[in-house]
């Protein structure tokens, strides 16, 4: 079956540094991922949209200069949060192919 | 009101119990729903998906939905130590490819052996 691969699992950053994370197709091409993000005891909430080889779509809400969404390749799309600050520590997963598959999600600590 | 509505538990239960796990949702247009196993810090894993109305089992699982009511459900039959997670519900207007997911919180549930 489809697997997406996330890397990294687990990242501590300063406050006011960027951040990159990876979302990999490992046995499908998809032109399309999705970046969630999820609170502590809350649901996963749908970012974005990634699209390879255009721009991606953002909910209401998600600031797209804070989250810069990369999918230049069809197995391979980036998430930088740019100017982390404490708030943005979350849960980010993504997901790939039917929609359904999902990484295996990465845990950002902004200290 | 929120689009998904799922108790959050926490759900504990001894080993061998039949488990019950329920959402509701306010969008009459969902028609794709699905049911996740999330372990902690992990990503979800996709249990069970259903389209419309009816009945669907997977060895020890089964997904119930009732678009009447808005009303959905997943059975775990002899539960085991192993089934202990996260389990979230999702739903979604339209068929896979296509996007959105609307999740419930999740209920955390522990089987206890």
């Amino acid at each position: 079956g489809a697997v997406v691969s996330q890397h990294p699992s687990w990242v501590i950053c300063k406050s006011g540094t960027s951040v990159k994370i990876e979302c990999r197709s490992l046995d499908f091409q998809a032109t399309t991922m999705f970046w969630y993000r999820q609170f502590p005891k809350q649901s996963l909430m749908l970012m974005a949209t990634s699209n390879e080889g255009s721009k991606a779509t953002y909910e209401q809400g998600v600031e797209k200069d804070k989250f810069l969404i990369n999918h230049a390749s069809l197995t391979l799309s980036t998430l930088t949060v740019t100017s982390a600050h404490p708030e943005d520590s979350s849960f980010y997963i993504c997901s790939a192919g039917d929609g359904y598959t999902f990484g295996s999600g990465t845990r950002l600590t902004v200290v | 009101q929120k689009e998904v509505e799922q108790d959050p538990g926490p759900l504990s239960v001894p080993e061998g119990a039949i488990v019950s796990l329920n959402c509701t949702y306010s969008n009459s247009a969902f028609q794709y729903f699905m049911w996740y196993r999330q372990y902690s810090r992990k990503g979800p894993e996709l249990l069970m998906y259903t389209y419309s109305s009816g009945n669907k089992e997977d060895g020890r699982f089964t997904a119930q939905v009732d678009k009447s009511s808005k009303y959905i459900s997943l059975f775990i039959r002899d539960s085991q130590p192993s089934d202990s997670a996260t389990y979230l519900c999702a739903m979604s207007e339209s068929g896979a490819g296509s996007y959105q997911l609307t999740f419930g919180k999740g209920t955390k549930l522990s089987v206890i052996p």
